[in-house]
């Protein structure tokens, strides 16, 4: 069984199209976050949620929205997508917040989203 | 300046050899610093997590440190293999607003 997924695997999209990424995960765990992960390798974190609730919004682009609609599942929409957003981007998932314990961090096998 | 710098960037080691990665840190007020191993094309995975209390933490071939006053961590790995070629990635959480900062990795390869 599969502890964090993600759809598509790959995506490749036309700039200005709208698109989503979905993420699950069946480990009962309270918190999911978004990371982004560009060509050179640097992983960043997006957003976090924890129990539905929004905790972590780092510096992303309007064009980015997070949403939880229940605690096993945070998805990713993109608006208006640009050349920049090309990038392997990670969900992931943890009991509790990072910064709150030692609880481990689940990622999923990333999505590869290629804009033209 | 980024919050979390490790180094080196890359390094190419002979199978069977021991090296360690390093993990300095700026961020302040710590809670937790973890080192992850991501293979190329997959995602992270957890290989250590230490509180502020712990110096040491072992996981296999893996051994981490943790001096919280000079704020450095270090990875060593012991006889390596071809599997550790990968990225190792060190997270600094803070205390504060659940702050979590990446370093940008160190690109490991293990070479026959």
């Amino acid at each position: 069984d599969t502890a964090v997924s993600q759809t598509p695997k790959y995506l490749v999209t036309q700039m200005g199209n709208d698109k989503s990424i979905k993420c699950e995960q069946n480990l009962g765990h309270d918190t999911m976050y978004w990371y982004k992960q560009d060509s050179k390798k640097f992983l960043k974190i997006m957003f976090s949620y924890n129990n539905k609730e929004l905790i972590i919004n780092e510096t992303v682009p309007n064009r980015f929205s997070p949403k939880s609609p229940d605690k096993a599942h945070l998805n990713l929409h993109i608006n208006s997508l640009e050349l920049g957003d090309s990038a392997v981007y990670f969900c992931a998932s943890s009991r509790e917040p990072l910064a709150e314990g030692v609880n481990e961090q689940f990622f999923g096998p990333g999505t590869r989203l290629t804009v033209l | 300046k980024n919050q979390v710098e490790q180094s080196p960037q890359s390094l190419i080691i002979l199978e069977g050899k021991n090296c360690t990665l390093q993990c300095n840190y700026t961020v302040s007020p710590f809670s937790n610093l973890r080192w992850y191993k991501q293979d190329t094309g997959r995602g992270p995975v957890s290989l250590t997590i230490m509180t502020f209390s712990e110096n040491t933490k072992s996981n296999g071939r893996y051994t981490a440190t943790l001096d919280a006053d000079t704020k450095q961590s270090s990875l060593h790995i012991t006889a390596s293999q071809l599997s550790d070629s990968a990225s190792y990635i060190c997270v600094v959480s803070g205390s504060i607003n659940n702050d979590m900062r990446f370093g940008a990795g160190t690109r490991l390869t293990v070479k026959p």
